[in-house]
């Protein structure tokens, strides 16, 4: 089972900084790395699959970049509606199994 | 539009098994997987496992092996989920997704969710 570990658990920012989201995987796994928001209650929602596509309506100030076992996700300048928890995943073998990060909290400082 | 709508909100007593549904609309049914994600209360996401809605080939989470079991109905777009011997610690909100990408490589979109509430 690969193991993803996500850094920080919290991360205190302001709107207008700049969020760095880092998502470490136990081993390789290419390329096939999404990322997820998701607010109080309600379902996750899609941002970056691929490690570097964002997902449809998704604005342009989220980026991911990585590939093998390091990943990032960015957020450049944040609004107030960013805060949230963040998730990263990852698919592997076939038939396909996956594995969710435990989330790293980004709230308002 | 993509969609995926679940069955509502289920109380259970340990021990009894639970059955939950999640139709698809707006796209070819059997073309993608679907998978079943939970999240207990205050907790993150665990995947449960994996359907292919065009042959019925599954793949479980070792930890749910022999007590879950994903079926779909081809006829009608609908996936099911169904979890046998419910512990207090299944309580959780239940997510189906669908598996996109050409090799089902991420979750886009989600159902609403289901609360699965086990108490005696």
């Amino acid at each position: 089972e690969i193991v993803l570990t996500q850094s920080p658990a919290t991360l205190s920012l302001s709107p207008g900084e700049r969020a760095t989201l880092s998502c470490r995987a136990s081993q390789s796994v290419s390329n096939y790395l999404a990322w997820y928001q998701q607010k109080p209650g309600q379902a996750p929602r899609l941002l970056i699959y691929d490690a570097s596509n964002r997902a449809t309506g998704i604005p342009a100030r989220f980026s991911g970049s990585g590939s093998g076992t390091d990943f990032t996700l960015t957020i450049s300048s944040l609004e107030a509606e960013d805060f949230a928890v963040y998730y990263c995943q990852q698919r592997s073998k076939w038939p396909p199994e996956y594995s969710f990060g435990q989330g790293t909290k980004l709230e308002i400082k | 539009q993509v969609q995926l709508v679940q069955s509502g909100a289920e109380v259970k007593k340990p021990g009894a098994s639970v059955k939950v549904s999640c139709k698809a609309s707006g796209y070819t049914f059997t073309g993608y997987g679907i998978s079943w994600v939970r999240q207990a209360p205050g907790q993150g996401l665990e995947w449960m496992g994996w359907i292919s809605a065009y042959n019925g080939n599954t793949n479980y989470a070792q930890k749910l092996q022999g007590r879950v079991t994903m079926t779909r109905d081809t006829s009608t777009s609908t996936a099911y989920m169904e979890l046998r011997s419910l512990r207090s610690d299944d309580t959780a909100v239940y997510y189906c997704a669908k598996s996109s990408g050409s090799w089902n490589n991420w979750f886009d979109p989600w159902g609403q969710g289901t609360l699965v509430t086990v108490s005696s």
